[in-house]
């Protein structure tokens, strides 16, 4: 069973458009990152979030634990904006267990 | 300040070899993560270490899988016997407890 998952898979936006990407959990958790990853690169962390609202530059998150989701907004797009989006949550009690969904493949045009 | 640290970078090994990749975590971290990442199955997570003790040990993975912590500053992932579907890049990962996580550039694994 997928216990995070990612919508969409992929994306393709123009230059300087909006992106909203979704996370939803099937499980609770209280611990939410957002990662970025360049083809061939490393991943990087973008936002830890978990819950309420978080911003970092054109980077906004906002996750509501009760429901089970959280989401990542990008704001007026850029090229370099491209690459695969990753949501994780923490799994687990007593335990720091981090599970990753899919990923959301962004592609922004110029 | 270093950040996590693997290698090799790249192996290749033949079918049924032994393969050992290392890390070495940012300095202080105390958890420690191994991860799978494949294009149809994402990241998987092998094992996960808290203050050198095995939390996680990849379930699934566990047959043929086994990572260790020797110290608090490496770790080592051996995969033995190895086969083909094991070709993937393999990601470690550190963090401080409940905290954001750092990965390393990985280690690409063909297996021929």
């Amino acid at each position: 069973e997928q216990q995070v998952q990612q919508s969409p898979a992929s994306l393709v936006l123009q230059e300087a458009e909006n992106a909203e990407l979704q996370c939803s959990f099937s499980i609770f958790t209280n611990q939410v990152q957002w990662f970025y990853q360049r083809p061939g690169g490393r991943l990087v962390s973008l936002l830890y979030n978990p819950s309420g609202t978080k911003q970092s530059g054109r980077l906004t998150s906002t996750t509501v634990i009760k429901e089970r989701r959280s989401s990542l907004h990008i704001s007026s797009s850029q090229i370099t904006d491209s690459g695969t989006y990753l949501c994780a949550m923490e799994r687990g009690t007593n335990a720091y267990k981090v599970i990753f969904g899919k990923g959301t493949h962004l592609h922004v045009l110029p | 300040d270093a950040g996590v640290t693997q290698t090799p970078r790249h192996e290749v090994a033949e079918k049924g070899q032994t393969i050992i990749l290392k890390c070495e975590p940012v300095s202080g971290h105390n958890d420690l993560f191994w991860y799978r990442q494949t294009k149809i199955q994402g990241l998987e997570l092998l094992s996960y270490f808290r203050s050198k003790s095995l939390m996680e040990d990849g379930g699934a993975f566990k047959d043929r899988f086994k990572a260790e912590m020797l110290n608090s500053s490496f770790s080592t992932l051996k995969i033995q016997p190895t086969e083909p579907k094991d070709s993937a890049v393999y990601l470690c990962a550190s963090s401080a407890s409940k905290n954001t996580l750092y990965f390393g550039a990985g280690t690409r694994l063909s297996v021929l």
